[in-house]
């Protein structure tokens, strides 16, 4: 399978705990994606990276939230102290560079609840 | 914030008939896609429709485009029950992220 991947599917953790997602972008992809949607919503851009650098983040990726991407290649993003609020599905996406307009593939998505 | 705005909210079909959905937006796009998602899954790419142009078309979708009403409408003809998905169009104003809408709901009934 050489779509996007994400891991894990689905996450529970308390309140307070750090949780972390890893994105596996198609290979050949330089832009990454983050995302969050909660329920009954569309989802909302959170973050992307163009190869290693991070060029944006959004007003919604509060300090508890840290995203990387080492080397270009895969990606992570980390929610410190969680809260109840945070519980969403966080979707990830990439898509290659050739002057813009290019279609964003997503993955399947980490489910996260905060109990 | 959402930029785009998807009407109806939600839309019950007999299979065979056609489903049309609207959505409109705020700002200068540079493209509109358009995306579906099944039920708690991630999101399929279904067509990408440039500021330049009015009419796409793929398999038994159509998607047209106005930019000077800002709105775009989704079109799928002899819907099939596994049509039945929430359908999002996203515009892309900057060349890197989208903004999504709320969704229209499909539900295509045997």
């Amino acid at each position: 399978d050489t779509g996007v991947s994400q891991d894990p599917r689905h996450k529970i953790t308390k309140r307070g705990q750090n949780v972390t997602f890893r994105c596996d972008p198609i290979s050949e992809h330089n832009r990454l994606y983050w995302y969050r949607q909660t329920l009954g919503q569309g989802p909302e851009f959170l973050t992307y990276f163009q190869n290693e650098a991070q060029l944006e983040k959004s007003r919604l990726l509060s300090d508890r939230f840290s995203a990387e991407r080492p080397k270009g290649s895969f990606s992570t993003l980390e929610i410190q102290r969680t809260e109840q609020g945070d519980s969403a599905m966080y979707l990830c996406a990439s898509s290659p560079i050739a002057g813009g307009q290019e279609t964003q593939y997503f993955g399947p998505g980490t489910r996260l609840l905060v109990l | 914030s959402q930029q785009g705005e998807e009407d109806p909210q939600a839309l019950s079909i007999q299979e065979g008939e056609n489903a049309t959905m609207n959505c409109s937006y705020k700002t200068s796009i540079n493209n509109l896609q358009w995306y579906r998602q099944n039920s708690g899954r991630g999101l399929v790419h279904l067509i990408l429709i440039r500021s330049n142009e009015r009419e796409k078309h793929s398999g038994r979708l159509r998607v047209t485009l106005d930019t000077s009403k800002k709105s775009s409408s989704l079109l799928i003809t002899a819907s099939r029950a596994a049509d039945t998905a929430s359908y999002f169009c996203a515009t892309d104003a900057n060349d890197y992220k989208l903004s999504f809408g709320a969704g229209t709901t499909v539900t295509v009934r045997a």
